[in-house]
């Protein structure tokens, strides 16, 4: 399968630090990157669809000014996450679409964020 | 609103046994279908993905889909302790640009 680079991997963080989160397609292009978040004993829940070289679309309830999403190019997508709070520690992970039609998502290895 | 139904578990299976794994969704336009695994503070690895009704074997593992019930299994054959994961359930309802609508997954526990 397709590798995805996600890092960090783990990041601690005080409250009201904004912290930045690179997920990177290795070996294919991807026109399109998902970002996800995990909380404990839950499921993956879909945050944003990132767009390469257009806005972000974000999920109800997702707030976009403070998850700022930005596709600059085939291979890269970040996520950061200003001024966070405690709430907002969580699992996020990144997933990019390899192909078209068939909408396979590889996953990066994500990203523990506790925010202290 | 889109949503994935996984009964949760523990799901116990003798080795060498078959585990069989559930998932229901409720969009009937949902066109995509995947079985991912995740192991505990692991990002999900895909095993699984159907497309269309009926079977789709890949080594040990078969994924069942039907559409008209809106159901989607897999089959895990000759189960290893190392199959011992959380098993997540996933269904994109548009035709690629949408992201994934995961269940809360089954959690599998293989009994040597």
């Amino acid at each position: 399968g397709a590798v995805v680079s996600q890092h960090p991997s783990w990041v601690i963080c005080k409250s009201g630090t904004s912290v930045k989160i690179e997920c990177r397609s290795l070996d294919f292009q991807a026109t399109t990157m998902f970002w996800y978040r995990q909380f404990p004993k839950q499921s993956l829940m879909l945050m944003a669809t990132s767009n390469e070289g257009s806005k972000a679309t974000y999920e109800q309830g997702v707030e976009k000014d403070k998850f700022l999403i930005n596709h600059a190019s085939l291979t890269l997508s970040t996520l950061t996450v200003t001024s966070a709070h405690p709430e907002d520690s969580s699992f996020y992970i990144c997933s990019a679409r390899q192909g078209s039609g068939k909408n396979i998502q590889y996953f990066g290895a994500g990203t523990r964020l506790s925010v202290l | 609103q889109k949503e994935v139904e996984q009964n949760s578990g523990p799901l116990s299976v003798p080795e060498g046994a078959i585990a069989s794994l559930n998932c229901t969704y409720s969009d009937r336009g949902s066109q995509s279908f995947f079985w991912y695994r995740q192991y505990s503070g692991k990002s999900p690895e895909l095993i699984m993905s159907i497309y269309s009704n009926g079977d789709k074997e890949d080594g040990r593992f078969t994924a069942q889909l039907n559409k008209a019930s809106q159901y989607v299994s897999l089959l895990i054959r000759d189960s290893q302790p190392s199959d011992s994961a959380t098993y997540l359930c996933a269904v994109n309802v548009g035709g690629g640009a949408d992201g994934l609508t995961f269940g809360k997954g089954t959690h599998l526990i293989i009994q040597p």
